[in-house]
């Protein structure tokens, strides 16, 4: 069975920080792999998609990496801003079936 | 403007009590799932339908009930039998052939 972890579980950082959030999942025969935000009490907004077949995918100051054969994706947040304050979620989306398996998400916060 | 549309936002449930919470989409997708997340926790898949009048258990399908009707709606039941219904509960959707997922803006359940 997937499992996706995300580490860490929460993050704090000084505006205009760099940040690296991490993915990790147990099943490399993915289908995609996805990023959504989460802000909070609401749905989740999609952010990147990347197919299997990609290394990354880039939108604005957000880059998300794939490396398929060790199991782990990440997502670059350049400059960041109080206003990226958020939860990150990754899921993946498996070859066979048709459902995404979530991670637990990292809570960031932005300090101005 | 095209979208999903759960309802309602806020919903309280009486000790053995079933309740419905409605999904609508008119964004002409095939497919629809119900997730449910715990606070601080990722999402885990209640029920998916990629058809209508068809639909599957996800990881978690024990106390809920679904239908599939109408290719613009999927209501989730939370039965009795569900013990533990207080989460925050998301309606996704997904065009079939089509990877990213949609979702509404959720429904918070709890328990009087």
């Amino acid at each position: 069975k997937q499992e996706v972890t995300q580490i860490p579980a929460a993050l704090s950082v000084p505006e205009g920080e760099n940040l690296v959030l991490n993915c990790s999942f147990t099943d490399s025969a993915i289908y995609n792999l996805q990023w959504f935000r989460q802000d909070p009490g609401k749905g989740l907004t999609s952010l990147l998609l990347i197919q299997s077949s990609q290394r990354e995918q880039t939108s604005g100051r957000l880059n998300a990496s794939l490396d398929k054969s060790s199991g782990r994706s990440t997502l670059y947040i350049a400059a960041s801003q109080p206003g990226d304050s958020a939860t990150y979620l990754c899921a993946v989306f498996l070859s066979a079936g048709n459902m995404l398996t979530f991670g637990g998400g990292t809570r960031l916060m932005v300090k101005p | 403007d095209g979208g999903i549309t759960q309802s309602p936002k806020y919903l309280f449930r009486k000790e053995g009590q079933n309740v419905t919470l409605s999904c609508e989409q008119n964004l002409n997708h095939d497919a629809m799932y119900w997730y449910r997340q715990d606070p601080g926790q990722g999402l885990r898949l209640i029920y998916y339908s990629q058809i209508v009048n068809d639909f599957q258990k996800g990881d978690i399908a024990e106390g809920y009930s679904v239908s599939r009707e109408k290719k613009e709606s999927f209501p989730l039941t939370v039965t009795s039998a569900q013990k533990n219904p207080t989460a925050f509960y998301l309606c996704a959707s997904r065009k079939q052939g089509a990877e990213k997922l949609f979702f509404g803006s959720g429904t918070q359940l709890s328990v009087l």
